[in-house]
């Protein structure tokens, strides 16, 4: 069974860092990008970005580029999603997907249970 | 990149058929063959119900399905039933800088 199981919730003051993971099992961790999606209290689903944790291949949307890293260890079929500098903004539920295919083009087809960000002085 | 347009809400009763629209441009929705749907309850993560504009995922009942006509793509959903309320959102490939991009979602509500 595909599973991406995602790291608990964090509670964080601005300026913190902060590294929440997204381990997947059922399948080869290595042969799908993992992509990260964003959903702010009460709001839509954003795309954030998108690794292949085979090579570490790692592209970003332009509104969350140098704003996150993301980043894949694939001995642990674990992804990540880090920042280096937190802010209240940043307060939102974090989702972690896999892609239906080894391309970066159709959709996500089995996702992480979200983890829960708040950011809070 | 801007969200895909969806309507904000919209409503059918138990049996009925209801639409969503999902419209986009020709860099993103009009340009590919790669639209996908996702039905979110509240507190849930979202679940997928169709890829490549209208592959449906193994276990997602028929009365789902997907179209795409131009820049705007499409979800219908046939004899809506109570399960259905949800909160759905389309996702389109955007090209190779932006990947992907979602609509603004549409909160369907059984009568």
């Amino acid at each position: 069974e595909v599973q991406l199981v995602q790291s608990g919730a964090e509670v964080k003051k601005p300026g913190e860092s902060l590294k929440i993971s997204c381990k997947g099992s059922g399948y080869s961790f290595t042969s799908y990008w993992i992509g990260w999606v964003r959903q702010m209290p009460g709001k839509g689903l954003e795309w954030m970005g998108i690794i292949y944790p085979g090579d570490s291949d790692t592209r970003y949307s332009p509104s969350f580029q140098g704003q996150v890293t993301i980043s894949a260890d694939k001995s642990i079929s674990t992804a990540y999603l880090q920042w280096s500098s937190l802010k209240a903004s940043d307060t939102a539920m974090y989702y972690c997907a896999r892609t239906t295919s080894e391309l970066p083009l159709g959709g996500f087809d089995y996702w992480g249970q979200g983890t829960l960000v708040t950011v809070s002085s | 990149q801007s969200a895909l347009t969806q309507p904000r809400s919209v409503s059918g009763s138990p049996g009925q058929s209801v639409t969503i629209s999902c419209t986009g441009t020709s860099s993103d929705v009009g340009g590919y063959n790669y639209v996908s749907w996702y039905q979110q309850h509240p507190g849930k993560a979202p679940k997928l119900m169709i890829y490549d504009v209208s592959k449906r995922p193994s276990g997602v009942p028929d009365r789902f399905s997907g179209s795409k006509s131009g820049n705007t793509a499409s979800l219908t959903i046939s004899g809506l039933q109570a399960e259905d309320e949800a909160d759905y959102y389309c996702c389109s490939y955007a090209g190779s800088y932006t990947l992907y991009v979602f609509g603004t979602g549409t909160k369907v509500t059984v009568l």
